[in-house]
């Protein structure tokens, strides 16, 4: 079954509003997940390492006002694109750490501002 | 930084034939290194698994290596199927708490 869970999987907004995905672990406690987003034809790209109970780490580019990640429980980490512009539609990933050998995938939203 | 590439970016191959998917990866110093697929507007699949000490790794028709001190990694796919076209993402990991760095892909297209 699945290890990682994603909500919502696909969401439609308004430029100017703000969007919050979820990402859950299922199977086991995570104090790292990583958020990718992959626009079309390109390959994932991480944006930020998400860290329970600390601030999250952010990429070269990404804007952390503008992505918002919070992960206050072993279990949940959350994505908040804020004022989203259709720029910002894409297909966003998170990923889970399990234990020292393998990345766990969520299966993806897609977000897309109109 | 590490980084990857896949050569070539799109593959399209007669049903049944045996193909190559390159990887190469900058930073030889790999803790491990992963195949995934991806359909058109999924997600991940995760085909094989293949940690620095080991040189492959095989399930079903794929087979996948590793060579590390020439920063490369093959996916070798058997008598391909029609169902085999999705886009191939390989990764590499610098540590084991490090996320993995992916390279842009290789689209296969199997024709029957």
């Amino acid at each position: 079954g699945a290890v990682v869970s994603q909500h919502p999987s696909w969401v439609i907004c308004k430029s100017g509003t703000s969007v919050k995905i979820e990402c859950r672990s299922l199977d086991f406690q995570a104090t790292t997940m990583f958020w990718y987003r992959q626009f079309p034809k390109q390959s994932l790209m991480l944006m930020a390492t998400s860290n329970e109970g600390s601030k999250a780490t952010y990429e070269q580019g990404v804007e952390k006002d503008k992505f918002l990640i919070n992960h206050a429980s072993l279990t949940l980490s959350t994505l908040t694109v804020t004022s989203a512009h259709p720029e910002d539609s894409s297909f966003y990933i998170c990923s889970v750490l399990g234990g020292t050998d393998t990345q766990y995938f969520g299966p993806g939203t897609r977000l897309t501002v109109l | 930084k590490q980084e990857v590439t896949q050569i070539p970016a799109a593959l399209s191959v007669p049903e049944g034939e045996n193909l190559v998917l390159n990887c190469s990866f900058t930073d030889s110093a790999i803790y491990n290194l992963q195949w995934f697929r991806q359909d058109p507007g999924k997600g991940l699949t995760s085909l094989l698994l293949i940690q620095s000490s080991q040189r492959e790794q095989t399930s079903g028709r794929l087979n996948a290596s590793l060579d590390k001190s020439s920063g490369r990694s093959t996916l070798y796919i058997a008598a391909s199927q029609p169902g085999d076209s999705a886009t191939y993402l390989c990764a590499a990991r610098n540590s084991g708490n490090t996320p993995l760095v992916f390279g842009k892909g290789t689209r296969l297209s199997v024709i029957a």
